[in-house]
């Protein structure tokens, strides 16, 4: 099994610029989510899904979308990239939507916006 | 809403030191759980505690959770160059809509010196 797989690794966007970010999971977990790190402040939850065709607001949803059409991808999309959108992004998944089962993290995408 | 409050925010130790984190919440948690991310890596499942004054070990590590289910600690006896990395807490948001939501705390970076 892959895991959790982000792509791409790493991205510069001009102020304005739309993109997407990619996540996909061959674990059949239910749950994904997206999250930004940045210094000082942890990890911040942007958008979660509970199931294909199923997704809410985290902590910091403004500028992001995402949709959740198939089980295994979870993609976020940047609709018009901000400068305070510089920050590094997790995406995650979890077997179960009890949030008592443990996530399980991709690799990132180190995103700059100039 | 819920916060989960970390500290320290840094830790700097000699190998051989112990090393203590301690994260604390505004709400009580029906778990917790711990991650470690190595510098320029993901953050990775450590453990989870469920039970109310549960103390769980792995290895060198010894991780807490207090009695009113609001705070947990983490224990590192005789810190090693491979532990270096941030350690962060994460609770679940407590019932209503919000099931689907972790909280990290803000993490701890720890630098062991050789």
């Amino acid at each position: 099994n892959a895991g959790v797989t982000q792509t791409p690794k790493f991205q510069v966007l001009k102020t304005g610029q739309s993109m997407t970010l990619q996540c996909a999971q061959d674990m059949n977990h239910e749950y994904m989510s997206w999250y930004r790190q940045d210094p000082g402040m942890g990890l911040r939850l942007i958008h979660y899904s509970v199931g294909a065709g199923i997704t809410d607001q985290g902590e910091v949803p403004n500028g992001y979308n995402v949709s959740r059409s198939t089980t295994e991808d979870f993609p976020l999309r940047l609709l018009s990239a901000a400068p305070s959108q510089t920050s590094v992004y997790f995406c995650a998944s979890s077997y179960s939507v009890t949030i008592n089962s443990p996530l399980h993290f991709g690799n990132g995408t180190r995103l700059t916006v100039t | 809403g819920q916060q989960v409050m970390q500290i320290p925010q840094y830790q700097h130790v000699q190998e051989g030191e112990d090393f203590t984190t301690y994260c604390n919440s505004s709400t009580t948690l029906s778990n917790i759980q711990w991650y470690k991310q190595r510098p320029g890596g993901h953050p990775v499942f450590l453990i989870q505690l469920v039970k109310s004054g549960e103390v769980k070990k792995q290895k060198r590590l010894t991780f807490q959770f207090g009695e009113a289910k609001k705070n947990s600690s983490l224990h590192i006896t005789a810190t090693q160059t491979t532990d270096v990395g941030t350690y962060f807490c994460a609770g679940p948001n407590a019932g209503g809509t919000s099931y689907g939501k972790l909280t990290f705390g803000q993490g701890t970076i720890l630098t062991v010196h050789p």
